[in-house]
């Protein structure tokens, strides 16, 4: 089941923050994020197994909530390069083997 | 650069063609995954390989197919080839399939003319 992201777009101006989420109607084994910018390939971000988890590097981080249905991407101060669009891949279940990803998030960091 | 390679990068082709997209993983890697990003699909995942073995299958048509060679290259075979099947291509690895990070190759942009 795809996970639901919201929003589907942010137009920021560099040095604002962002939050973007992923929600799944079941609990999930895992969440990862990535980052595609125009043409170019995703880019793994970071993963997230265990609920209650916060991680992140930089100025984006990442969390998981008890319940293990939502995960929240945190970018802080943003800055030009963190434009492109954002997806989380969920694990239903552990060896479940394939990642669902949501629809994607588009943000645009303005000067 | 993720260190997956993707060949070719461009494929212009007529519909009712065949077509093969090639991947090399990261150094490593055991576990090659294939998906499809069109526009109004997002990313789809097709298909999983771990270690030559056929490990998961998503929305993958029967007319696609795919292998895990014992170099754990792999390759996607498009067959019949239909209007809609223009898309990006990506290909991805992971050391094994079990929440690990996935890093994406460049991908190979498909399109049916």
């Amino acid at each position: 089941q795809q996970p639901v992201q919201s929003p589907q777009a942010v137009i920021l101006r560099e040095g604002e923050d962002a939050v973007i989420n992923c929600s799944s109607s079941k609990a999930l084994y895992s969440v990862h994020w990535y980052r595609q910018k125009h043409g170019e390939a995703p880019v793994f971000l970071m993963i997230l197994l265990k609920g209650g988890e916060q991680k992140g590097h930089d100025k984006i981080s990442a969390s998981f909530n008890e319940k293990k249905q939502q995960s929240s991407l945190y970018l802080t101060a943003s800055q030009l390069s963190y434009s492109g669009t954002y997806f989380c891949g969920t694990e239903p279940i552990q060896g479940a083997q394939k990642l669902v990803f949501g629809q994607g998030t588009r943000l645009t960091i303005n000067p | 650069d993720s260190g997956v390679t993707q060949t070719p990068k461009h494929l212009i082709t007529a519909t009712g063609q065949r077509v093969t997209l090639r991947c090399s993983p990261r150094s490593g890697d055991l576990s090659v995954y294939w998906y499809q990003q069109s526009l109004d699909q997002g990313l789809q995942f097709l298909i999983q390989y771990y270690n030559g073995e056929e490990r998961a299958k998503g929305n993958i048509l029967e007319r696609f197919s795919a292998q895990q060679f014992p170099d754990l290259h792999s390759e996607l075979n498009l067959s019949s080839l239909e209007l809609g099947d223009s898309a990006l291509y990506f290909c991805a690895s992971s050391v094994d399939p079990d929440g690990q990070p996935q890093h994406f190759g460049d991908g190979t942009r498909l399109s049916i003319l």
